[in-house]
C-alpha cells in the first residue's frame, strides 16, 4: 500500500469547516483512497473513500487532485464531536486488502 | 452501515494467563478479518489478518503463538493471547470487510 502523509495536529473552530489535507504521492491507478476517524477509546469510523473523482456523503466531502497524489477531507461544518484523530489510507481495490494506518491528524474543534 | 461487534470491550487479567478476545460481524459474512493493536498516542498497527477456514497472516515480528488467531466460522474470529504478560497490554481492534472496512469497538486489554 502507498504510503500518506498528514499534518499531525490541526484545530478548527466550532461550525467551521475543518479540511485535512493528505498527500499520497506514490498512489497506483487501482488504489482508492480511504479516510477514517477515531475518537479515543473507540474503533476507527469509516467516512468517505474515492478513486478520482470527488465525492460527498452525509460526513464530508472528499476532494482529490486530477493527479491523484494528494486529497482533503472537508467537514463543512465542525462540531466538537468531530475532535477526533483522522485517518487518511490507500488502498488496493482487492477485496482482501488491509489497511495500514499512518500517524493521522488530531482535529481539536474548538468553541 | 454493517455492524461488527468485539467482545469484551475491556478486560483485568493477572500475568501469565490467556485471554480471549472475540469479532463477529453481525449482519454480513466475512471471509477475512483483521486485528490490530493499539498503545497509547500511537496509530493502529496491523497483527494479523484472519482467513475463515485457514491459518492467519501474521505480519512480521508478531509471534503467531503468542497470538492465536481462529476464524471458525464466516461471521466470527477470535484473537487469543497466551501467557499475557504486562507489554501485552494494549488496545485490540478488529476489522472486517464488507464492500470497505468496518471496525469493532475495541478491546482495552490490562494485564496485571
Amino acid at each position: 500500500d502507498a504510503k500518506t502523509t498528514q499534518p499531525p495536529s490541526m484545530d478548527c473552530a466550532e461550525g467551521r469547516a475543518a479540511n485535512l489535507p493528505c498527500n499520497h504521492s506514490t498512489i497506483s491507478g487501482n488504489e482508492y483512497v480511504y479516510w477514517y476517524r477515531q475518537i479515543h477509546s473507540q474503533g476507527p469510523q469509516y467516512i468517505i473513500h474515492g478513486l478520482k473523482n470527488n465525492e460527498t456523503n452525509e460526513m464530508a466531502s472528499l476532494i482529490i487532485t486530477e493527479d491523484r497524489k494528494s486529497s482533503t477531507l472537508i467537514l463543512p461544518h465542525a462540531t466538537l464531536r468531530d475532535t477526533a484523530v483522522y485517518y487518511c489510507i490507500v488502498r488496493d481495490t482487492g477485496t482482501a486488502s488491509k489497511l495500514t494506518f499512518g500517524t493521522g491528524t488530531r482535529l481539536q474543534v474548538t468553541l | 452501515g454493517a455492524v461488527v461487534s468485539q467482545h469484551p470491550s475491556w478486560v483485568i487479567c493477572k500475568s501469565g494467563t490467556s485471554v480471549k478476545i472475540e469479532c463477529r460481524s453481525l449482519d454480513f459474512q466475512a471471509t477475512t478479518m483483521f486485528w490490530y493493536r493499539q498503545f497509547p498516542k500511537q496509530s493502529l498497527m496491523l497483527m494479523a489478518t484472519s482467513n475463515e477456514g485457514s491459518k492467519a497472516t501474521y505480519e512480521q515480528g508478531v509471534e503467531k503463538d503468542k497470538f492465536l488467531i481462529n476464524h471458525a466460522s464466516l461471521t466470527l474470529s477470535t484473537l487469543t493471547v497466551t501467557s499475557a504478560h504486562p507489554e501485552d497490554s494494549s488496545f485490540y481492534i478488529c476489522s472486517a470487510i464488507h464492500e470497505k472496512l468496518f471496525f469493532g469497538s475495541g478491546t482495552q486489554l490490562s494485564v496485571l
